[in-house]
């Protein structure tokens, strides 16, 4: 079946600029995961939404980075007023969720948009 | 220091040697160790999972885990050039609002 779907592949914009990256989870996953990975460095958790709500959004680094699943499937990444810094691969992961709501369920990962900022 | 530590390599060896990846951590809450290999330009695959202390073993791959030593291996046999990836241990301590940390990730070559 489909897997973990992100749109576009590759971003590049520049210093200042407003971004939007789309993430379309596996059909019937309720959970959906942001991280972002820098070069040589493992997924680092942003956000976390469980159906249309961000049940954990302490890993968005300020108030420039936002994200949205109004219909509790398709997720956008925002991204206000880009920097350089702000230049990596950024990946999303959705799962279903167990009876204990432990998020360490096997999670699937897309294949990342990786945004450049000049 | 950080909460999981993982050599970033890259560690190349010769097709059919066992390859050993390890992760140390400092989080004594942690029971679910997880790895994923990440092929260049894709998303992380979740290749093993285990519960707490223990070995589970899948295929050409084992995964070990010492609590004690806050240790956890990752082992190849027979290894394949097709497995040349990088390998992030993961792991989490199975509450509710607990994330999953991942490591930095071992670039691995075989070399046929």
């Amino acid at each position: 079946g489909a897997g973990v779907s992100q749109t576009p592949s590759n971003k590049v914009t520049e210093k200042g600029k407003y971004v939007e990256l789309r993430c379309d989870p596996i059909s019937g996953h309720t959970a959906l995961y942001w991280y972002r990975q820098s070069l040589g460095q493992g997924p680092e958790f942003l956000i976390y939404f469980q159906g249309t709500g961000a049940a954990d959004d302490s890993g968005l680094p300020n108030d420039r980075f936002f994200a949205v699943r109004p219909e509790g499937s398709v997720s956008t990444l925002k991204i206000q007023r880009t920097e350089r810094g702000d230049s990596a691969v950024y990946l999303c992961a959705s799962s279903l969720v167990s009876a204990s709501g432990a998020r360490a369920d096997t999670q699937y990962f897309g294949p990342g948009t990786r945004l450049t900022v000049l | 220091q950080k909460e999981v530590e993982q050599d970033p390599g890259p560690l190349s060896v010769p097709e059919g040697a066992i390859v050993s990846l390890n992760c140390t951590y400092s989080n004594s809450a942690f029971q679910y160790f997880m790895w994923y290999r990440q092929y260049s330009r894709k998303g992380p695959e979740l290749l093993m999972y285990t519960y707490s202390s223990g070995n589970k073993e899948d295929g050409r791959f084992t995964a070990q885990v010492d609590k004690s030593s806050k240790y956890i291996s990752l082992f190849i046999r027979d290894s394949q050039p097709s497995d040349s990836a990088t390998y992030l241990c993961a792991m989490s301590a199975m509450n509710r609002d607990d994330k999953i940390i991942f490591g930095k990730g071992t670039r691995l070559h075989i070399l046929p």
